[in-house]
């Protein structure tokens, strides 16, 4: 089955701890992103990568860091996690930056006290 | 960056009415998608418009997009309770990073048995 996966879904934690959320996906995909869902505010595109070792910034960048050492997998990194980081995370993959279909995983809900 | 305005917010109705949400911007789309989210779960995709005028059905949803490509609609025939969800609106942003879709805010439909 095809899919994008995240763990964790859940996570709580204190102001600076560092912290993964993995992503991987199953689709032999180039294109991988993340987003962030805040209410108001919708979706946000937080990183987003083209292919292995191709990262960029998206349009909330600040505070996170990603990497893409292997086409599957996409990582998204807080180094140390601040309270306005608490939000709802979507990992994203699709064949290639403009082929319009977009798998999302399930989310990852952070609460950072 | 381009704004999509979704409308309207928030929208609750009985199992087996009809309903439209809307989806606009400020300048022409170049293609646009609808998605659905349900609670606890990433968007999927429903489909995509490319071309102005073009009426898309997928069962229940009939998608029109604008003769102007300015805006775009999905009208619900017969309303089921399944069709809870939030409903978003997105455009790429080939202005912006590339393969970054603009979300809008979202339609929260609630539908009662």
């Amino acid at each position: 089955e095809a899919q994008v996966t995240q763990n964790p879904r859940y996570l709580i934690t204190v102001t600076g701890k560092k912290l993964t959320v993995t992503c991987s996906q199953n689709m032999n995909h180039e294109y991988m992103s993340w987003y962030r869902q805040d209410p108001g505010l919708g979706l946000r595109q937080i990183y987003y990568s083209m292919n292995v070792e191709v990262t960029d910034k998206g349009d909330v960048p600040e505070g996170y860091k990603v990497s893409r050492k292997e086409k599957r997998n996409f990582p998204l990194i807080l180094e140390s996690p601040s309270p306005n980081q608490t939000s709802l995370y979507f990992c994203a993959s699709r064949p290639g930056p403009n082929t319009d279909t977009q798998y999302f995983g399930p989310g990852t809900r952070l609460t950072v006290l | 960056t381009q704004l999509l305005e979704q409308s309207p917010q928030f929208l609750s109705i009985q199992e087996g009415e009809n309903l439209t949400v809307y989806c606009n911007s400020s300048s022409v789309f170049s293609s646009l998608q609808w998605y659905r989210q349900e609670p606890g779960e990433g968007p999927v995709l429903l489909v995509t418009v490319v071309t102005g005028g073009e009426v898309k059905k997928l069962k229940r949803l009939t998608f029109q997009f604008g003769d102007a490509r300015k805006d775009s609609s999905l009208h619900i025939t017969a309303a089921q309770p399944g069709d809870t969800g939030l409903y978003l609106c997105a455009e790429m942003n080939y202005g912006g990073s590339q393969g970054n879709l603009i979300f809008g805010k979202g339609t929260k439909l609630s539908v009662k048995p």
